[in-house]
This record gives structure tokens, sequence and C-alpha cells, in this order.
């Protein structure tokens, strides 16, 4: 199985700030890397796609980046609805794995 | 509108067996992949296994593979997961997801969700 490490566990950061989460792949994924956004007590809701596509009804602040074994997940402009888990996951041959998670908090 | 609709959440015992559903609405379901994943109590997410219910192709992730059956009937648009022998280990949300195509190529990831299936297992 490809094994998918997400950086950091955890970070806190205040509205306005700038955020990257870091995705590093075991193996080269191309850009079959995928993003998402948890809420407690919800289902995770897709933010980016092949590694840079913005899924539609994202909001432009979010972007990713990135191919190979290394991609990242940037928040331009954090928003109080921002703070949340967010997870990478490989598409790039079954079975597909979820990184470990990266959990967003409010400064 | 697309949407997937579980079951409702479950209370079980070791050793029983378990059937989980997922209803798909508003497209066509044997063309999209469904997958299901797991959410163990404040943990991650774990990606179980994937079927194309057109002609019920299933991949499995090793850690789930024996353990788990992933079924779908299409004659009434829905996927299954199921077990034989529940485990207190077991105890988990369980999230179906469709597909995500683009131009129609699947691209791997997966942009509706089920509302979740909370399955219990205790003695």
């Amino acid at each position: 199985d490809i094994q998918m490490t997400q950086s950091p566990s955890s970070v806190s950061a205040s509205v306005g700030d700038r955020v990257t989460i870091t995705c590093r792949a075991s193996q080269g994924i191309n850009s079959w890397l995928a993003w998402y956004q948890q809420k407690p007590g919800k289902a995770p809701k897709l933010l980016i796609y092949a590694a840079s596509s913005l899924q539609s009804g994202v909001p432009s602040r979010f972007s990713g980046s990135g191919s190979g074994t290394d991609f990242t997940l940037t928040i331009s402009s954090l928003q109080p609805e921002d703070f949340a888990t967010y997870y990478c996951q490989q598409a790039n041959s079954f079975p597909y794995t979820f990184g470990q998670g990266t959990k967003l908090e409010i400064k | 509108e697309v949407q997937l609709v579980q079951s409702g959440a479950e209370v079980k015992m070791p050793g029983e067996s378990l059937k989980i559903s997922c209803k798909g609405s508003g497209y066509s379901f044997t063309n999209y992949w469904i997958a299901w994943v797991r959410q163990m109590p404040d943990k991650g997410l774990q990606w179980m296994g994937i079927i194309y219910p057109g002609n019920s192709d299933t991949t499995y992730s090793p850690s789930f593979q024996g353990q788990v059956t992933i079924s779908a009937d299409k004659s009434i648009s829905t996927a299954y997961l199921q077990w034989s022998n529940l485990k207190a280990s077991d105890t988990a949300m369980y999230y179906c997801a469709i597909g995500l195509y683009y131009v129609g190529t699947f691209q791997g990831a997966f942009d509706i969700w089920g509302q979740g299936t909370m399955v219990t297992v205790s003695s």
C-alpha cells in the first residue's frame, strides 16, 4: 500500500492567516491526490482533486499543488468556517489510502 | 439532486452479522464507483474498498479483505457493506461515497458522501 504522511498533525492559526498543510506519499503518485475537509460529526467534503483542481463550489482561498510524492494544501486567508480536520488521499492505485489528518485549530 | 442515504445506526453484539446500506439517487447508479470509508471514534479516515455497481467489480484494502463484504444491487441503486462476525473493534462510523468524474474520467476522489452509519459492537 502507498503510505500517506501529513504534516503537521495539528496547527493553530488565526483568522486571516495563510496556512499550508503538507502530504507526502511513500512512492510517486503523479497528481493523483485529493484533499478533504471534515468538521466534527459531519462527512468529509472534497476540496481538491488531481492535486490542484478545485472542486465546484469550494472557495478559491483553497489551493493545492504538487506532484510525484510531495503535495501541499494552502488556505490563503483563514476564515472561521475553515477550522476543521484536513485529509489527503492518494488515488494513484488501489487500495486508495488517506493521510492521518491535520487538525486546524483556532489560536 | 445527487445523494447517498445510508441506513440507520446499529448496535450489535460481538459475533453477530450485519449488513448496512447506501442508497443512491439523482444519478446513474451503475456508472459511478462507490467507496466505503471507516472512521473509528476520534480517529482518521480509512479507505475500506470500492465497487463499480455496473459489473460489481470490487477491490478491498488488504486491511479489510476477508473482514467485510462489499456488494451492490443495481436494481434498487443500493450498495452494501456487511460483516459475518462483528468484533468490538468494528465500532466506528462508516461512510459511503461516490466517485468524482471529470470529462468522463474517474478522478479517484469522492465528492458526494452519505451521512454515515454508526455501528456499535458491544457485549
